[in-house]
């Protein structure tokens, strides 16, 4: 298994609070994306990351940043989290990124109240 | 732009049925094609992927052909066990870009 981990795994938050969720990875693989998980639409790509400070946007990264400082760590943050952010988050990893497989973490079930 | 089908969920089987679930899907260039699996409470697995037209991927008995004239990757399997229950995700990514564009998953349930 690819050493990908999340944290928190768990949060649950109230309305207009920041929250930053943290993807570490131990396989110095280059690419690094978060998902979102929600029931009808699978997975959606938040941003994705293709190097120490090299970061893009996905197809839903409205209320979403992130940032890159180190190759193993990938952050990403809600700046000030609303109900509409409840969901399952998911980060990836890719040695080569393009149509090159990615691995997934656990995952972070997030709660905005 | 780019995206995936995949046929509406839930799937309920028998121990043993053939499992057949579609996928179609819409790219510009030349993608690779994958199937992921998700068990219950944990994140994706790769399962199996296809990188050209023709291409057969396979692994644990399932099987997925890349179709170009169809824009097809269905996912087969002759005899499927309880162990296979789990959400499938069909997925392609172009070779010219870092996206990953996924299906919206199909649940599967083998009752013995």
């Amino acid at each position: 298994d690819a050493g990908i981990t999340q944290s928190p795994r768990h949060k649950v938050t109230e309305t207009g609070t920041p929250v930053t969720l943290r993807c570490h990875q131990t396989e110095n693989h280059r690419y690094m994306y978060w998902y979102r998980q929600d029931p009808g639409h699978g997975l959606r790509l938040i941003h994705y990351s293709y190097g120490v400070k090299d970061t893009d946007k996905g197809e839903v990264s409205d209320g979403y940043s992130v940032s890159r400082s180190k190759t193993e760590d990938f952050l990403l943050t809600l700046e000030s989290a609303t109900s509409s952010q409840t969901s399952v988050y998911f980060c990836a990893i890719s040695d080569l990124g393009g149509n090159y497989e990615q691995y997934f973490g656990p995952g972070t079930r997030l709660t905005v109240t | 732009g780019d995206s995936v089908t995949q046929m509406e969920g839930p799937v309920t089987l028998s121990e043993e049925a053939f499992l057949t679930i579609n996928c179609t899907y819409t790219a510009t260039g030349y993608p690779s094609l994958f199937w992921y699996v998700q068990y219950p409470g944990e994140g994706l697995q790769l399962l199996l992927k296809a990188t050209k037209a023709d291409d057969k991927g396979s692994n644990k008995g399932f099987e997925a052909t890349y179709r170009k004239e169809t824009t097809s990757f269905h996912l087969e399997k002759g005899s499927v066990q309880v162990s296979d229950s789990a959400v499938y995700f069909c997925a392609l990514s172009e070779s010219t870009g870092n996206q990953f564009y996924f299906g919206t998953g199909t649940s599967l349930t083998v009752i013995p």
